[in-house]
């Protein structure tokens, strides 16, 4: 069964740095593109980052550039999301998604940015 | 990186088919054919109902289409039914190589 686990999530005050793991598990991992995608309290979905399945490609939505970064450990089948200098306003439930058409989605981490 | 326009709500009666639009430029939607739609419940994780424009995973009932013409891609779903109530999102590869979504359509089945 093709499973994405998001974990990682949790409170932080302004200023503060989170990290986001997304652990997947029956498909090949290394074979995909995956993305962040969030979706603040009661708000649309909005793209955060994607890179591509050897990493080589890899961009960020334009309000996260800079503070957040994507990687993956093809070893641990494991996709990450640094996220650094954060904002009240990144506050949202954060999805994982695999493949170019986001095809399969784990169940996302909540961030909360408060003070 | 602009949001893709969708209409805030939509509705139709059991039975009827809807159509949801989600307009863009000709550096996303118009320019790829890289468009998807997700369906979401409340609460619920997002669920890929269309892909590459038209194209519909495995599992997806054929009630729910989609197509393209210029910068403005729309999802149909034809014989609504009250399971079809949820917010439908549209999503698309940019010239800037990024994802785009749109705004979200409320669908409420009547």
């Amino acid at each position: 069964e093709v499973q994405l686990v998001e974990s990682g999530g949790g409170l932080v005050q302004p200023g503060g740095s989170l990290r986001l793991s997304c652990a997947v598990s029956g498909f090949t991992f290394s074979s995909y593109w995956m993305h962040w995608v969030r979706q603040a309290p009661g708000k649309g979905l909005v793209w955060v980052s994607h890179i591509k399945s050897d990493g080589s490609s890899i961009n960020y939505a334009d309000s996260v550039k800079g503070r957040f970064t994507i990687s993956r450990d093809t070893a641990k089948n494991t996709l990450y999301l640094q996220m650094n200098s954060l904002r009240v306003e990144d506050t949202a439930v954060y999805y994982c998604a695999r493949g170019l058409q986001g095809d399969v989605w784990g169940q996302g981490t909540t961030v909360t940015v408060s003070s | 990186q602009s949001a893709l326009t969708q209409p805030a709500s939509v509705s139709g009666s059991p039975g009827q088919s809807i159509t949801i639009s989600c307009t863009g430029t000709s550096s996303d939607v118009g320019g790829y054919k890289y468009v998807s739609w997700y369906q979401q419940h409340p609460g619920k994780v997002p669920k890929l109902m269309i892909y590459d424009v038209s194209s519909r995973p495995s599992g997806v009932s054929n009630r729910f289409s989609g197509s393209k013409s210029g910068n403005t891609a729309s999802l149909t779903i034809s014989g609504l039914q009250a399971e079809d109530e949820a917010d439908y999102y549209c999503s698309s590869y940019t010239s800037s190589n990024t994802r785009v979504f749109g705004g979200g359509t409320k669908l409420t089945v009547l």
